[in-house]
Formats: C-alpha cells, structure tokens, sequence
C-alpha cells in the first residue's frame, strides 16, 4: 500500500519568513495530493490540493509543488503569520476513497 | 451550511466499557469515513461507507471495533470493552464521492477518547 513521509515533524518560523514542509510518496500510481491544516482543537481542513498533471499550484500565500519523478511534494508558506500556526497533514491518493496521511508537521510562527 | 457534526466531543470511559461514538455527515454525501488521531501520529484510517455498505473495513484495528450507517446518513462506531490504547481523538469524514480526486473530504471536530 501506499506510504507517506512527512518533515519535519516539528516547524518554527519567524513571522514573516517562509515555511516548507516536505512529503515523500511510494505509489507511483497515487494523482492525488491534498493538505489539511489542523488548528488546535478544531477539524482538519483541506487547505490545497493538487493533481499529478500539473506541478504547482498557488493559492495568495500557499504553495504546493509536485516532482512525480522523485515522488515528492512540498507546501509553501510566504510571509507567514501567527494565524498559520497549525498542524499541517499531506496525503497521497490514487484517486480513489484511499488517503494516506503523513504524520504531520505542527508549524510554530513566532511573532 | 452545516458540516460534519461529531457527539459527544470528549468521552471518558472506564476500562473494559463499550462506548459509542456518532457521526452526522453533510446532507447529500454518500462517502463516510472514520478516522484516528493518536498523539503524535498521522490520521489512521479505520472505515469507509459507500451509501450504507462498507467496502472497505481493513482499518478497524481488532474485531473489538465495528461501524454502521444507517440511512444513507448518519454512522456509529462502536468498541466493545474499550483499552486504554484505544484512547485517541476518533475524526469522521464525508465526501459528496467515494473518490478524493474530485471530492475533497470534510471532517468533524472529533470525539475525543479517553480509557481510564
């Protein structure tokens, strides 16, 4: 089955830079890759997603990009701010009801 | 419009008691999943619904653990003689189409499961 890898595990920017999270994937028939963001407390919410025939997509200040040679991709965050702070999900599907989720990676902006 | 709602939020349970946790889905989605968040850990898939059948139940961890859904809407998990390692935060998921590449998932709040 498909597995996903996600890092960091753990993330801490300086208001205003830029965060980058990275997933890795082992299906190569997976054509599906969404991001959740989990405040604390409260629901996942889908974020972005993107489709293996594009290679990036941009959303204001988020950003996925998708490398299917390497199986990888990665989220983006410009100009961060304190209201980013979260636990970020990637997944990887074949298109299917199938997601596998990453780990997480839970995003620290320090004003 | 409303979204998933989860009940009850928190739960806390002795050891060896059953519990049961609900999931209401939005109105008109016909894919239903339950999912668990452990400390630390990923989003672990347990069951998907397709209507009111379950396809696909390779993720319930132990025969302790069983789902139903009734209606086309709303579904239950159940675990029997809960342990303390089922603690964790249990997320229910919809979707208009069992298909996440052309209908995202919208989750719940979660129940939050804790075995004493």
């Amino acid at each position: 089955g498909e597995n996903v890898e996600q890092h960091p595990s753990t993330l801490s920017v300086q208001e205003g830079d830029s965060a980058v999270i990275k997933c890795t994937y082992s299906d190569s028939a997976s054509n599906y890759f969404p991001w959740y963001k989990q405040e604390l407390g409260k629901r996942p919410q889908l974020i972005i997603d993107i489709r293996s025939n594009v290679g990036e997509k941009k959303d204001q200040r988020i950003a996925v990009t998708l490398n299917k040679t390497a199986k990888h991709f990665s989220l983006h965050i410009t100009e961060t701010q304190p209201e980013d702070s979260a636990v970020y999900f990637c997944a990887a599907s074949r298109g299917s009801y199938q997601l596998t989720f990453g780990k997480g990676t839970k995003l620290s902006v320090i004003p | 419009g409303a979204g998933v709602s989860q009940s009850p939020s928190n739960k806390v349970t002795e050891k060896g008691k059953d519990v049961e946790l609900r999931c209401d889905p939005i109105s008109g989605h016909t894919a239903l999943y339950w999912y668990r968040q452990s400390l630390g850990q990923g989003l672990e898939f347990l069951i998907y619904f397709q209507g009111n059948s379950a396809p696909d139940k390779s993720g319930l961890p132990s025969d302790r653990f069983s789902a139903e859904r009734t209606g086309g809407s709303v579904s239950t998990l159940t675990i029997q003689r809960t342990q303390q390692e089922d603690s964790a935060v249990y997320l229910c998921a919809s979707s208009f189409w069992g298909s996440s590449y052309n209908s995202p998932l919208h989750f719940g709040n979660g129940t939050r499961l804790t075995v004493t």
